[in-house]
């Protein structure tokens, strides 16, 4: 089992729409979640960490973690073209050891 | 404040030819990591610093990569010799190391092409 699965996708949504991004994770005690963004050709950028359980508001951007279920979200509400990129989910484990996701892609349609 | 400095951006070699990659951390960030990133992946680390002290090599492959943090900032990491397979984005990262929001940027990365 992986530590940290994401769907590939592709995930395409028009312009305008709410794209939901989800993973889960196999350590039950890892305390600390990322999302990361990246562009072809790019590095990742972070654009939003969850510590504790529910949502997380930035911007267009709500991070959802439920460690009961092991699972977090990233929804982009009013997704944009520039949106399009691939999402990496990231956990820091009870062995303070990152993991990542293999990404998915997101593509905003215009 | 400046971002993680990675060096070469890109570099090609032909297999069998050693390689260095060098990368200069965030200010003040004690903890530093090595990822390999192949197209459609998630980075995969390869090594974790804490300081000077390499405190997570388990998926360096040791017959052919080495790498150094030997003043506890900059690092440079090395593959000799370079195999077809190793052609890949190895990417720098840098975080304070402490606390339970500690949290990994990102450098540029370097695109490594093995012919």
């Amino acid at each position: 089992q992986k530590e940290v699965e994401q769907n590939s996708g592709p995930l395409s949504v028009p312009e305008g729409a709410i794209a939901s991004l989800n993973c889960t994770y196999s350590d039950r005690g890892s305390q600390s979640f990322f999302w990361y963004r990246q562009y072809s050709g790019k590095s990742p950028e972070l654009i939003m960490s969850i510590y504790s359980n529910g949502d997380k508001e930035d911007g267009r951007f709500t991070a959802q973690l439920n460690k009961a279920s092991q699972y977090v979200s990233l929804l982009i509400r009013d997704s944009q073209p520039s949106d399009s990129a691939t999402y990496l989910c990231a956990v820091r484990n009870t062995g303070n050891q990152f993991y990542f996701g293999t990404g998915t892609s997101l593509t905003v349609i215009p | 404040e400046a971002g993680v400095v990675q060096s070469p951006r890109y570099k090609i070699i032909e297999k069998k030819q050693p390689v260095a990659f060098w990368c200069n951390p965030i200010s003040g960030h004690n903890t530093l990591y090595w990822y390999l990133q192949n197209l459609g992946q998630g980075p995969e680390l390869l090594i974790r610093y804490e300081n000077e002290e390499a405190v997570d090599d388990s998926q360096l492959p040791k017959d052919r990569f080495s790498a150094e943090r030997l003043k506890g900032v900059d690092s440079t990491l090395k593959i000799q010799p370079a195999e077809l397979g190793d052609s890949a984005v190895y990417l720098c990262a840098s975080s304070l190391g402490w606390g339970n929001t500690d949290t990994q940027y990102f450098g540029p990365g370097t695109r490594l092409t093995v012919l």
